[in-house]
């Protein structure tokens, strides 16, 4: 089947401007997570979603960063007055859930999309 | 807190076997993954290790642990130039926020 899927792979963007990331997750993977990769650097958490229940928002680095996701689907990330530092690639992952046992909670990634803030 | 700790850079020549550390903090991690990045081409699961092993072998992976020093290793067989990438130890807590903690990766170059 489909592995996750994020759009767009490319955003280049003007300091200010705000930016819309999709992530599309692997059918019936309850949880979705977003984690930012800075060049050079290993993946930050931002923010994840498990069903229903309510978001884990404790990485998002600023009130200008959010995310929703409908239901168990698709999820969008959303940067509001975009600054230099945002940029790094973000990467969207999912998971069957968040259960302690393997498989369950291994984490499938998306490609990314990179985010250049000129 | 929780960090995760690599050595940033490791070169070798094909055939050599390569070592990779990684150091992390949290003790109430039940699995302990490697992750591998290449250019172009999205982040994938290696292998893992569950946290009552000190040991686990897959093919040319050997992925070691030791829990009293918090120390975690792989290492690659037969080192080929397919395997140069950025390998990633990470780790996902049984408690509080249950999102993976990764390291910073480590450079695998591999000399032919």
């Amino acid at each position: 089947g489909a592995g996750v899927s994020q759009s767009p792979s490319n955003k280049v963007t003007e300091k200010g401007k705000d930016v819309e990331l999709r992530c599309d997750p692997i059918s019936g993977h309850t949880a979705l997570y977003w984690y930012r990769q800075r060049l050079g650097q290993g993946l930050e958490f931002l923010i994840y979603f498990q069903g229903n229940s309510a978001p884990d928002k404790s990485g998002l680095p600023s009130d200008r960063f959010s995310a929703e996701r409908t239901g168990e689907s698709v999820s969008t990330l959303t940067i509001q007055r975009t600054q230099q530092e945002d940029s790094a690639v973000y990467l969207c992952a999912s998971s069957l859930s968040l259960a302690v046992t393997f498989p369950y909670n291994e984490q499938f990634f998306g490609p990314g999309t990179r985010l250049t803030v000129l | 807190g929780e960090d995760v700790e690599q050595s940033l850079f490791l070169s070798v020549r094909e055939g050599d076997s390569s070592v990779i550390n990684c150091t992390y903090t949290d003790s109430s991690s039940t699995y302990l993954y490697w992750y591998k990045q290449e250019p172009g081409a999205g982040l994938q699961l290696l292998t893992y290790i569950f946290s009552n092993m000190d040991m686990k072998q897959d093919q040319r992976l050997t992925v070691l642990l030791n829990k009293k020093d918090k120390h975690l290793s792989l290492r690659i067989a037969d080192t080929q130039t397919g395997d140069s990438a950025i390998y990633f130890c990470a780790e996902f807590p049984d408690t509080g926020r249950r999102a993976l903690t990764f390291g910073s990766g480590t450079r695998l170059q591999v000399q032919p």
